[in-house]
């Protein structure tokens, strides 16, 4: 997956259940990020992270809730807040400080509610 | 911050013709404008990036412009092939937002054989 993992790619979520997703990179990247899509539309930010023990809230936070331990992971915590959780999860990483901005992102996970 | 507008939303091409996608980008400090190639059900892939030192950029059949002064950039897609059908979304590097990525809406191309 070009050095960023995310797994599981599929998960299952009841109502009321909090699940977490992963993000894993072994790039050296400073920032990761969270993005959510809906099928049809485009890429909408959850939270990003810039340094390790640091966040910032996207446009779309509301339900979710992120960690940044250590510098290669990045997982997000959909909680029993977010009202419409299905949709297809995107991490991804960069490099900051540094004239390559480009994202790599992770595979995707699929969250669907039963 | 940065605001990226990306038209069009839909482009449908006979296979062998060209697909152009335009992006319009709202900050004029913004110096770099990647694009990224999503296929369906799998991850963006960056697929050619700009940055403002350049007026244009090739890569084999695909290839970026960009007008700093109007503020708008587009890719070119010329001999189109079925696999070129995909979302596309263009991106400007927001730096008076922490340098993050803002990304247009997407534009879903479809290459009729």
């Amino acid at each position: 997956d070009g050095g960023i993992t995310q797994s599981p790619k599929y998960l299952f979520r009841k109502e009321g259940q909090n699940v977490t997703l992963s993000c894993e990179q072994n790039l050296n990247h400073d920032a990761m990020y969270w993005y959510r899509q809906d099928p049809g539309q485009g890429l909408r930010l959850i939270y990003y992270s810039q340094i390790v023990n640091d966040f910032q809230k996207g446009d779309i936070a509301e339900g979710y809730s992120v960690s940044r331990e250590k510098k290669e992971s990045f997982p997000l915590t959909v909680t029993s807040a977010q009202k419409n959780p299905t949709a297809f999860y995107l991490c991804a990483s960069s490099n900051t400080g540094v004239l390559d901005y480009g994202y790599t992102f992770g595979s995707g996970t699929r969250l669907t509610v039963v | 911050g940065e605001n990226v507008e990306q038209h069009p939303s839909t482009l449908s091409v006979q296979e062998g013709d060209s697909a152009v996608i335009k992006c319009t980008y709202s900050d004029s400090a913004s110096n770099y404008f990647p694009w990224y190639k999503q296929e369906l059900g799998k991850r963006p892939q960056l697929i050619i990036d700009i940055r403002s030192n350049v007026g244009e950029k090739k890569d084999q059949r695909i290839a970026v412009t960009l007008n700093k002064t109007a503020k708008h950039f587009s890719l070119h897609i010329t001999e189109t092939q079925p696999e070129d059908s995909a979302v596309y979304f263009c991106a400007a590097l927001d730096r008076s937002n922490d340098y993050k990525l803002s990304f247009g809406a997407g534009t879903t191309v479809t290459v009729r054989a």
